[in-house]
C-alpha cells in the first residue's frame, strides 16, 4: 500500500532563517506530488504542484520554492521566512494513470510557526 | 476554469441530529467530485467521492452525498451525527486530464453535546 510521510511534524523558526520541508511517497512510482499551505482558519491554497522530475508549477508567486530531487520526494523550501509563511503545509500525491481521477492523497502536515 | 462553492464556513449541529453540507461548483466539462475531512491537525481524509454512474455515493463514517448535475451540487449528509464528527470538510473538483483538484473554503462542523 502507498504512505506519505511528511517532516519534521512542527517547526519554529525565527523570521529570516532559511527552511525546507521534506515529503515522501512510498509503495507508487512517479506520482503527481503537490504542496499545499492552510494559514489559519483559511482553506487550502495550492502553492506547488509536480508531474515529474524537474517539472514543478507555481500556483502563487512568493519567497518558497520547490524541489523533486527523486522521484517520490518532494521538497519545499525558503531562503528566507517571513511571518506570513506560517500556517499548516500539506503534502499530496496522486496517480498518474487517467484512471486515479487525480483523487489526492495527503501526509500529516507540517505545522510552521515563524517567529 | 472549475470553482467550488461552500456556502456554510460553520455549521452546528446537536448530537444525532441529521446533517447536511452544501457543495456547489462550476465548470465547463464533465467532473469528478470529492468530499475530504481534517480532523484537527491532520491531513485530509478522503470521506467519499463521485466519478460517474449512480449519483447517491456513499462513503465512511456513515456520510453520502448526491450528485445533482443540473444545480450543480454535492452536498455531504449524515442522518445522526456523533462528537467524533467535529472536523472541517473540504467538497473539491476536478476533471479528465486535469493533475489539480479545485478546493472550496471548508466547512467547519460542529458537534454540540
Amino acid at each position: 500500500s502507498q504512505t506519505i510521510h511528511q517532516w519534521p511534524a512542527t517547526l519554529v523558526q525565527p523570521v529570516g532563517s532559511p527552511l525546507s520541508l521534506e515529503c515522501t511517497v512510498e509503495g507508487t512510482s512517479n506520482p503527481n506530488l503537490y504542496w499545499y499551505r492552510q494559514a489559519a482558519g483559511r482553506g487550502l491554497q495550492l502553492l506547488f504542484y509536480s508531474i515529474g522530475i524537474d517539472q514543478i508549477s507555481s500556483e502563487v508567486p512568493q519567497n518558497l520554492s520547490a524541489s523533486r530531487p527523486q522521484d517520490r520526494q518532494f521538497i519545499l523550501s525558503s531562503k528566507k521566512l517571513l511571518l506570513s509563511d506560517s500556517g499548516f503545509y500539506l503534502c499530496a500525491w496522486s496517480a498518474t494513470h487517467l484512471s486515479s481521477y487525480n483523487e489526492q492523497f495527503f501526509g500529516p502536515g507540517t505545522r510552521l510557526t515563524v517567529l | 476554469a472549475q470553482s467550488v462553492t461552500q456556502l456554510d464556513s460553520q455549521v452546528p449541529v446537536f448530537e444525532e441530529a441529521p446533517v447536511e453540507l452544501r457543495c456547489n461548483y462550476s465548470s465547463s466539462v464533465s467532473v469528478y467530485l470529492f468530499w475530504y475531512v481534517q480532523y484537527p491537525n491532520q491531513g485530509l481524509q478522503l470521506l467519499l467521492k463521485y466519478l460517474s454512474g449512480s449519483t447517491l455515493v456513499k462513503g465512511i463514517n456513515g456520510f453520502e452525498a448526491e450528485f445533482n448535475k443540473s444545480q450543480t451540487s454535492f452536498h455531504l449528509r449524515k442522518p445522526s451525527v456523533h462528537i467524533s464528527d467535529t472536523a472541517e470538510y473540504f467538497c473539491a473538483v476536478g476533471s479528465f486530464g486535469n493533475e489539480k483538484l479545485t478546493f472550496g473554503t471548508g466547512t467547519r462542523l460542529t458537534i454540540i453535546p
